[in-house]
């Protein structure tokens, strides 16, 4: 079964720090996509990346980053130069080929102080 | 496009009572899917359609109850409200040209219901 893990409940730091978000997950399909998603205060959910499996390259997004590691299972995400509007709930999910469900971890909370 | 659209925004429901979520989706997309959100939690999948007349149960089906008679809508049914399924609940759907496992979902904004 697919399980994906976020052991940073809540993290706080002050703006213009760098930040990262741990996600590790496991899965027994050798082919399988990842995903991060943000939910701001006002609760919707925003699709920021999507890695597939074999693409073990980083990817950067301006102050977005991301670190895909399958040797550790593990898919980061670290956001640079931190600002007050970063703050909301991320979530990282696990979809495999072999199925339709798309797993979420329980999120972390990141609150950026002024 | 409108996107994904749920109604209501809020419900408060009490115990036994029973009522349906709407979703709807005006892009043509056969994947639909039904998630809630508990308090600080991540998102559990309670059912999911593949096309019109097809659906299937995800994670937590329990006291749910679904329907897709058309592409466009995919309303969710709760029979007898209980405190357990208060919860904030998303619809979401995924592009036809990119259903595949690394489709991105579309999710609609959420409906917050409780039951006292």
């Amino acid at each position: 079964a697919q399980k994906v893990t976020q052991a940073q409940t809540e993290i706080s730091v002050v703006e213009k720090e760098d930040v990262t978000l741990d996600c590790v997950y496991e899965t027994r399909d050798t082919t399988y996509y990842l995903f991060w998603y943000k939910q701001p205060p006002s609760g919707e959910l925003v699709f920021l990346i999507r890695r597939n499996s074999f693409d073990e390259q980083n990817e950067i997004s301006g102050r977005y980053s991301w670190n895909f590691q399958k040797s550790t299972s593990s898919f980061n995400f670290t956001i640079t130069a931190s600002q007050v509007v970063d703050s909301a709930v991320y979530f990282c999910a696990l979809r495999e080929t072999s199925g339709s469900r798309l797993t979420f971890g329980e999120g972390t909370q990141l609150t950026v102080n002024p | 496009n409108a996107g994904v659209t749920q109604t209501p925004k809020f419900r408060i429901l009490k115990i036994g009572q029973s009522m349906t979520l709407q979703c709807a989706q005006d892009m043509n997309h056969n994947y639909m899917y039904w998630y809630r959100q508990d308090p600080g939690m991540g998102l559990k999948l309670i059912y999911y359609s593949v096309g019109a007349g097809i659906t299937d149960k995800g994670e937590v089906p329990n006291g749910y109850n679904v329907s897709r008679s058309t592409t466009e809508d995919f309303p969710l049914r709760l029979e007898l409200a209980a405190p357990s399924q208060t919860s904030v609940y998303f619809c979401a759907s995924i592009p036809n040209r990119d259903r595949g496992p690394g489709a991105e979902q579309f999710f609609g904004p959420g409906t917050r219901l409780t039951v006292l």
